[in-house]
């Protein structure tokens, strides 16, 4: 599989719980971008790294939510002390020069 | 004000019609401009991409840019059901940093 892959699919977690997901990029991109959707919006920018460099982050991502890039190779974006606020689609793109290709992203729904 | 900035319908076309849909956005210096379509319960996948003023066109989809106007479209011909979703406009600003709009979402009756 060369797409961008996400895991996992779905998480349902108690508010207060720390939850953690992992984007595989493509492999060649060096570009990673995470992304929060909710429901009729579209898709929101948290953080971009270009190889293991994180270079942006959103003023939406707070100090409850981290992301590393070890190696430039896979991401995963943690949150801590979840909130029922943070229930969203969390999608992860990668790219190289152009556009950015998706993963499936992960529902996390806070109870 | 908004990056990008898109009206989010819904917009409904009758089959084999024109589907037109428009986007603006707020950083002059945006040099890169993207649609994407997002099936209800998917992730976005990229149609179009342009870069430079005026017209692209890719089988039925046309993408239209206007850096003067800071304005970029998306004309899609012989409208199809399986078109209807949602069309993201994209602009990468001059940050590097990926901004999309709210989206339209577009049904096409048969």
């Amino acid at each position: 599989d060369t797409g961008v892959s996400q895991d996992p699919r779905h998480k349902i977690t108690k508010r207060g719980q720390n939850v953690t997901f992992r984007c595989d990029p493509i492999s060649e991109h060096n570009r990673l971008y995470w992304y929060r959707q909710t429901l009729g919006q579209g898709p929101e920018f948290l953080t971009y790294f270009q190889n293991e460099a994180q270079l942006e982050k959103s003023r939406l991502l707070s100090d409850r939510f981290s992301a590393e890039r070890p190696k430039g190779s896979f991401s995963t974006l943690e949150i801590q002390r979840t909130e029922q606020g943070d229930s969203a689609m969390y999608l992860c793109a990668s790219s190289s020069t152009g556009f950015d290709t998706f993963g499936s992203g992960t529902r996390l729904t806070v109870v | 004000q908004k990056e990008v900035e898109q009206n989010s319908g819904p917009l409904s076309v009758p089959e084999g019609a024109i589907a037109s849909l428009n986007c603006t956005y707020s950083d002059r210096g945006s040099q890169s401009f993207f649609w994407y379509r997002q099936y209800s319960g998917k992730s976005p996948e990229l149609i179009m991409f342009i870069y430079s003023n005026g017209d692209k066109e890719d089988g039925r989809f046309t993408a239209q840019l206007n850096k003067a106007s800071q304005y970029v479209s998306l004309l899609i011909r012989d409208s199809q059901p399986s078109d209807s979703a949602t069309y993201l406009c994209a602009v990468r600003n001059t940050g590097n940093q990926f901004y999309f709009g709210t989206g339209t979402s577009l049904t096409v009756i048969p």
